[in-house]
């Protein structure tokens, strides 16, 4: 049974770097045709979509974060990560990963269980 | 690319039926099969409930049902329960490798 597991640091300065791993069990993350995706929800709010990654490196980001996102794949370790560089109180939010199963398209089939980070100082 | 358009709030007695609306436009809900709905309940995950319009996941009850007519998709439940009560999402790819969510329905079950 596919899992996924979000880990990271909780707290984030104003204008460092955010960065999550998204730790993949119970299944390949060389799946064709799947992406890994990243989904974020601020508190008490609605879900959007940063991005994801194929287990070739390939991205696709949303193009409201593209100048501050970057995602990689580690398929050796079977992780896949998120880096948001720049961050401010805005990118507070549980953030969540999940596979894609088409690239940018969805479905977001099995979801890690989510992770908060807090942006403050 | 703006969020999909749903009604904030939604409700029914247990047994009736309930219908989501997610509008979107020409360039995404309305050129494209690939519209999912995501069910949420308060503090867990996402879960996948419909997905390419109308295919339902395995596990996921018949009484919920998707369909798509010109830039809006719906969500129908059929036979409301009290477990249904939980938020909404829609979702559709757009274009330029993007996914687009709706801003999200809560659904009350009375």
């Amino acid at each position: 049974q596919l899992q996924l597991q979000e880990s990271g640091p909780g707290l984030v300065k104003p204008s460092e770097t955010l960065s999550l791993t998204c730790t993949v069990s119970g299944g390949s993350i060389n799946s064709s045709p799947y992406n890994w995706g990243w989904i974020r929800q601020p508190p008490g709010k609605g879900l959007q979509w940063i991005g994801s990654v194929y287990y070739t490196g390939s991205t696709y980001y949303n193009p409201s974060l593209k100048s501050r996102v970057t995602m990689s794949v580690d398929t050796s370790k079977s992780q896949f990560s998120l880096k948001l560089n720049s961050v401010t109180a805005a990118d507070t939010a549980v953030y969540y990963c999940a596979r894609e199963r088409i690239a940018a398209a969805g479905p977001l089939d099995c979801w890690g269980q989510g992770t908060l980070v807090t942006v403050s100082s | 690319q703006s969020a999909l358009t749903q009604p904030p709030s939604a409700s029914g007695s247990p047994g009736q039926s309930v219908t989501i609306s997610c509008t979107g436009t020409s360039s995404d809900v309305g050129a494209y099969n690939y519209v999912s709905w995501y069910q949420q309940h308060p503090g867990k995950a996402p879960k996948l409930m419909i997905f390419e319009v109308s295919k339902r996941p395995s596990g996921v009850p018949d009484r919920f049902s998707g369909s798509k007519s010109g830039n809006t998709a719906s969500l129908t439940v059929y036979g409301l329960q009290a477990e249904d009560e939980a938020s909404y999402y829609c979702t559709s790819y757009a274009s330029s490798n993007n996914l687009i969510f709706g801003g999200g329905t809560k659904l009350t079950v009375l």
